[in-house]
């Protein structure tokens, strides 16, 4: 099955600084990679995803990649603000299953 | 409302006890997931719905843990005979569609711990 690793597990930036978040997986069949952000006692909020015939995409201060060859992607958040501290997933989800498979966080600490 | 809503919070049970876990999807939406999250991980899949009918199990750790749909809408996450290990938190996701690409909108959670 899908397996999704990802880096740094912790992440400590200065406010205004940027931050990248890795992913790697090992199914050649998924297609489908959201990013999710979730702040302490609550559920995982969708941030930003792409798809498998994209290359890149970007949403304000938030980007993400994809390199299907090598199988992995990447988060990057520019002009970080404390508000952005919170841990970070990543997941991959493959053609015809409905399910994700995520990553095991990054925690995000942006310092003012 | 407005988002995904899960009850009880906050759960403390026994070991050995039965446990039920509700989520209430977006109105609207066919597909609904449960995941569980335990503590410093990533949320693993356990099952998946679309509208009534449980479409994949294949996460559901043992045959302690059940989960119904019956209607299409509300969905129930059922432990039996609790144990330690099942201490995590339980989420609750549903989407609009039955696309792969569907985006999932997460509820806040359940957190069972087993005593």
């Amino acid at each position: 099955g899908e397996n999704v690793e990802q880096h740094p597990s912790t992440l400590s930036v200065q406010e205004g600084d940027s931050a990248v978040i890795k992913c790697t997986y090992s199914d050649s069949a998924s297609n489908y990679f959201p990013w999710y952000k979730q702040e302490l006692g609550k559920g995982p909020q969708l941030i930003i995803d792409i798809r498998s015939n994209v290359g890149e995409k970007k949403d304000q201060r938030i980007a993400v990649t994809l390199n299907k060859t090598a199988k992995h992607f990447s988060l990057h958040i520019t002009e970080t603000q404390p508000e952005d501290s919170a841990v970070y997933f990543c997941a991959a989800s493959r053609a015809g299953f409905q399910k994700l498979v995520f990553g095991t966080g990054t925690r995000l600490l942006v310092s003012p | 409302g407005a988002g995904v809503s899960q009850s009880p919070r906050y759960k403390v049970a026994k070991r050995g006890q039965d446990v039920a876990l509700r989520c209430d999807p977006i109105s609207g939406h066919v597909s609904l997931f449960w995941y569980q999250q335990a503590l410093g991980q990533g949320p693993e899949f356990l099952t998946y719905f679309q509208n009534e009918a449980q479409l994949d199990k294949s996460g559901l750790p043992s045959d302690r843990f059940f989960a119904e749909r019956p209607e299409g809408s509300v969905s129930t996450l059922k432990i039996q005979r609790t144990q330690q290990e099942d201490s995590a938190v339980y989420l609750c996701a549903s989407s609009l569609k039955r696309d792969t690409y569907n985006e999932q909108f997460f509820g806040p959670g359940t957190r069972l711990t087993v005593l």
